[in-house]
């Protein structure tokens, strides 16, 4: 199946920083998703991505998140201010046009010190 | 969205049929049913996804009553790498996922 990448795979951050995550999707996509899973815990939904705007969000997706997609193929999320409890796997997901199953990358682990 | 109950663990043998239901009581008209496999700090995976009765591909069936307010993911002789969490879930094709908390496979040799 079609891939998406994420970049980096791991990173550790010092609580304050900003982080970007990276996911690269195939182009012809038309909604994007981001999620999260922090350890032991269940894949909590963020914010989904459609048209380039953003098309539903969370309560977890404050106004310390933000995703872009700025080169019409990369999509980013960003952490203004990480804090020790945004330390979780960070899950990408696309969806096709006019399917309904989605296809996860494999994550960014984020570690917040 | 409707909201989805599964069992939280189930545990198995090498070779054995698995089956898992889960159910959603509450499925709208337009929802379709969608089995999704994790593996410990990986990205869910697509496992098969139905409407209505039986769906089958490589790796699993789903059978889906006619009310559709249950499914059943059927895995035929499932071996030790089958170890993971099932997500059932319902939606449409715009829809968020949304995860519960799936169900823990445990196949022992």
């Amino acid at each position: 199946e079609p891939e998406v990448t994420q970049t980096p795979s791991h990173q550790v951050t010092q609580m304050g920083q900003e982080v970007i995550l990276r996911c690269v999707p195939i182009s012809n996509h038309l909604y994007f998703y981001w999620y999260r899973q922090i350890l032991g815990q269940k894949v909590e939904f963020l914010v989904s991505f459609y048209n380039n705007e953003i098309s539903e969000k969370s309560e977890i997706f404050d106004d310390q998140f933000s995703v872009e997609r700025p080169d019409g193929s990369n999509f980013t999320l960003k952490i203004r201010s990480t804090k020790l409890e945004d330390s979780a796997m960070y899950f990408c997901a696309r969806r096709d046009r006019g399917l309904t199953e989605a296809f996860f990358g494999q994550g960014t682990r984020l570690t917040v010190v | 969205l409707a909201k989805t109950t599964q069992p939280i663990s189930m545990d198995s043998y090498e070779g054995q049929e698995v089956n898992i239901t889960c159910s959603h009581n509450n499925i709208a008209t337009n929802d379709y049913i969608t089995w999704y496999q994790q593996f410990p700090s990986q990205g869910p995976r697509f496992i098969i996804q139905g409407y209505k009765t039986k769906v089958t591909n490589e790796v699993a069936s789903l059978f889906i009553p006619a009310d559709r307010k249950s499914s059943t993911l059927s895995l035929p002789r499932v071996s030790l790498s089958d170890t993971a969490v099932y997500y059932c879930l319902c939606g449409g094709a715009t829809n968020k996922l949304i995860f519960g908390t799936g169900t823990l496979l445990a196949v022992q040799p």
